[in-house]
């Protein structure tokens, strides 16, 4: 089964640190660019990071740039985000997204998100 | 940075009605267009891509149009299932989200 699962999402105080892991099955990974995307319970959805196959190239919300990390083990089958310094405004579902081509560009639809993990940052 | 608004931001509309959702960018993305469903408490669900590539699995029931910057996605005859929140999705130059349409049962 073609499938995203993300974990490491919880409570976090601001400031602190966070890594969020995309465990992914059912496809080639190292085929795809993958991408993080974000949304605020009850609002909308915003493009975080993305990261091409072969991680030659990454991307950034402004929003983002500076305190996140994004990369991958295609070993592994897997995609991560560092989150550091985070701040309230990261309070947000965090959703693992597959990119379905070309694998070497940020800009892209996504056909597959997996069901998204929750990064809660408050004191 | 590209930005996308849509319009309207809620519709009320009744099963079997036409439904008609514009989205916007604010410079030309060519036709690097997606439209996605958003029902409570699940993930997005791809739509259309390429402004009216219709993603396999999807119903004939949704279409989409446009170029430049001005596209719709059309419902042609709204379903009980079709009641959800609607986003386009600029993918030009990097990624932009719409704000979203919710439809809703009038």
């Amino acid at each position: 089964e073609v499938q995203l699962v993300e974990s490491g999402g919880g409570l976090v105080q601001p400031g602190r640190s966070l890594r969020l892991s995309c465990a992914t099955s059912g496809f080639t990974f190292d085929d795809y660019a993958m991408h993080w995307v974000r949304q605020v319970p009850g609002k909308g959805l915003e493009w975080v990071s993305g990261i091409t196959w072969n991680s030659a190239h990454i991307g950034y919300a402004d929003s983002v740039k500076g305190r996140f990390t994004i990369s991958r083990d295609n070993a592994k089958n897997s995609l991560y985000l560092q989150m550091n310094s985070l701040r309230a405004d990261d309070t947000a579902l965090y959703y693992c997204a597959k990119a379905p081509s070309p694998p070497q560009q940020l800009s892209s639809y996504f056909d597959l998100w997996g069901q998204g993990t929750l990064v809660t940052v408050s004191s | 940075d590209i930005q996308m608004t849509q319009s309207p931001s809620t519709l009320s509309a009744s099963v079997g009605d036409r439904v008609t959702i514009t989205c916007r960018a604010s410079q030309s993305i060519s036709r690097w267009l997606a439209w996605y469903q958003q029902k409570p408490g699940k993930a997005p669900k791809l739509l259309i891509y390429k402004a009216s590539s219709l993603q396999s699995g999807v119903p004939s029931r949704f279409s989409g149009s446009g170029s430049g910057t001005e596209f719709t996605l059309t419902i042609s005859s709204l379903q009980p299932d079709d009641f959800a929140t609607y986003y386009c999705q600029q993918y030009n130059s990097y990624v932009t989200f719409g704000p979203g349409t919710k439809v809703d049962i009038k």
